[in-house]
């Protein structure tokens, strides 16, 4: 398996507080992900890193940041977490961009 | 209209069965496709790549038709383990995941 690892796994926090989830990989991988999951979708793709410092918008990037200081750190960042924002969140990586996605474990947070 | 759909299920079939799932998208530019595994309350893990041509690994076969704009995966002599959501993923500059198909595979 690859050495994806997110923290925590689970998170019960109140609406407009701050959240911030971790993605740690052993890999070296250069692109780092971060999707949300919910029921009836598929997943969804927040923000993505192509490095060092190098990080876009995905779909549905709104009420998130994400930072990525080493290569082997992506935090994905709720300034003021919703309720709509409850979900499971996963951290994925690849050796190329958008291809063959090797996820973590994920985290499933609840904001209540 | 999603721009990928599959079948929710859940298809409920008995071991040895032989089981197959669809997957459309609407976007002719995709790329490249890939089959997904979910177990419940897991990450999501790649089964295997769909190409043009088709490809096979072991009980499993992929087939992209894209004239018609979906891709299939066939599952023979089904196993209790095979039980799980299937997600079709489609990538056109970025990766766009089905919903995902749920399989039972029974005694």
């Amino acid at each position: 398996d690859a050495g994806i690892t997110q923290s925590p796994r689970h998170k019960v926090t109140e609406t407009g507080t701050p959240v911030t989830l971790r993605c740690h990989q052993t890999e070296n991988h250069r692109y780092m992900y971060w999707y949300r999951q919910d029921p009836g979708h598929g997943l969804r793709l927040i923000h993505y890193s192509y490095g060092v410092k190098d990080t876009d918008k995905g779909e549905v990037s709104d009420g998130y940041s994400v930072s990525r200081s080493k290569t082997e750190d992506f935090l994905l960042t709720l300034e003021s977490a919703t309720s709509s924002q409850t979900s499971v969140y996963f951290c994925a990586i690849s050796v190329r961009v958008q291809e063959k996605l090797f996820f973590g474990s994920g985290t499933q947070l609840s904001v209540l | 209209r999603k721009e990928v759909e599959q079948d929710p299920g859940p298809f409920n079939v008995p071991e040895g069965a032989t089981v197959a799932f669809n997957c459309t998208y609407s976007n002719s530019a995709s790329q490249s496709f890939f089959w997904y595994r979910q177990d419940c309350r897991k990450e999501p893990k790649l089964l295997m790549s769909v190409y043009s041509s088709g490809n096979e690994d072991g009980r499993f076969t992929a087939q992209l038709n894209r004239a018609s704009q979906y891709i299939s995966l066939l599952i023979r002599d089904s196993k209790l383990s095979d039980s799980a959501t299937y997600l079709c993923v489609v990538n056109n500059n970025d990766m766009r995941f089905g919903a995902g198909t749920r399989l039972t595979v029974k005694p």
